[in-house]
């Protein structure tokens, strides 16, 4: 069985801070991936990262970067001086090479970022 | 398309009719997916396809739900005799399909059909 659990349901920050989400999951398959997903106010969720659990180097895209680690199974997301179009709903998703194809979602955190 | 594209955007229905929701994939998008979002929740898998067979239908939540797609490319969400339960936001997504080992490919989602159930 795979799971996904997004312990923070909201965060609420102040502009320019840092903030990070977190991201545990759980599989019995050696070969899986990982997503993040952003869903802003207008609803249609925005691609943000893909990685595979045999490659934990972390990266790093601007503001934006993920921390992934096996010996934890998380893959933590930390925005970097965050902005007011960071506020959003963001989902972590896995999907592993074994049983079902389609990806499972964490329930989703809320991040507020006020200016 | 260019995107995903669903049909309709929003959907107001009362208790025990049947509704439709359409999903229009990406062309050359072979693998076609159904979520539901319920409000303030996360996503909760329905039915998948490959080309225009489902092998995983195991989070349709009951037998009134069902799905289908021809053509390999346009899919339908068909729920029959509607419960409030129902209410939610139906979203598609498609994605190319490889049995390569390497990698998970990326879903891309439309913008979603909202549902309501009065």
């Amino acid at each position: 069985a795979q799971k996904v659990t997004q312990a923070q349901t909201e965060i609420s920050v102040v502009e320019k801070e840092d903030v990070t989400l977190d991201c545990v999951y759980e599989t019995r398959d050696t070969t899986y991936y990982l997503f993040w997903y952003k869903q802003p106010p207008s609803g249609e969720l925005v691609f943000l990262i893909r990685r595979n659990s045999f490659d934990e180097q972390n990266e790093i895209s601007g503001r934006y970067s993920w921390n992934f680690q096996k010996s934890t199974s998380s893959f933590n997301f930390t925005i970097t001086a965050s902005q007011v179009v960071d506020s959003a709903v963001y989902f972590c998703a896995l999907r592993s090479d074994t049983g079902r194809r389609a990806l499972t979602f964490g329930s989703g955190t809320r991040l507020q970022v006020q200016p | 398309g260019a995107g995903v594209s669903q049909s309709p955007s929003n959907k107001v229905t009362e208790k025990g009719k049947d509704v439709e929701l359409r999903c229009d994939p990406i062309s050359g998008h072979t693998a076609l997916y159904w979520y539901r979002q319920s409000l303030g929740q996360g996503l909760e898998f329905l039915i998948y396809f490959q080309g225009n067979s489902a092998p995983d239908k195991s989070g349709l939540p009951s037998d009134r739900f069902s799905a289908e797609r021809t053509g390999g490319s346009v899919s339908t969400l068909t729920i029959q005799r509607t419960q409030q339960e129902d209410s939610a936001v139906y979203l598609c997504a498609s994605s190319i399909w490889t049995v390569n080992p390497s990698g998970a490919n990326v879903l891309t989602f439309g913008a979603g059909s909202r549902l309501t159930v009065l």
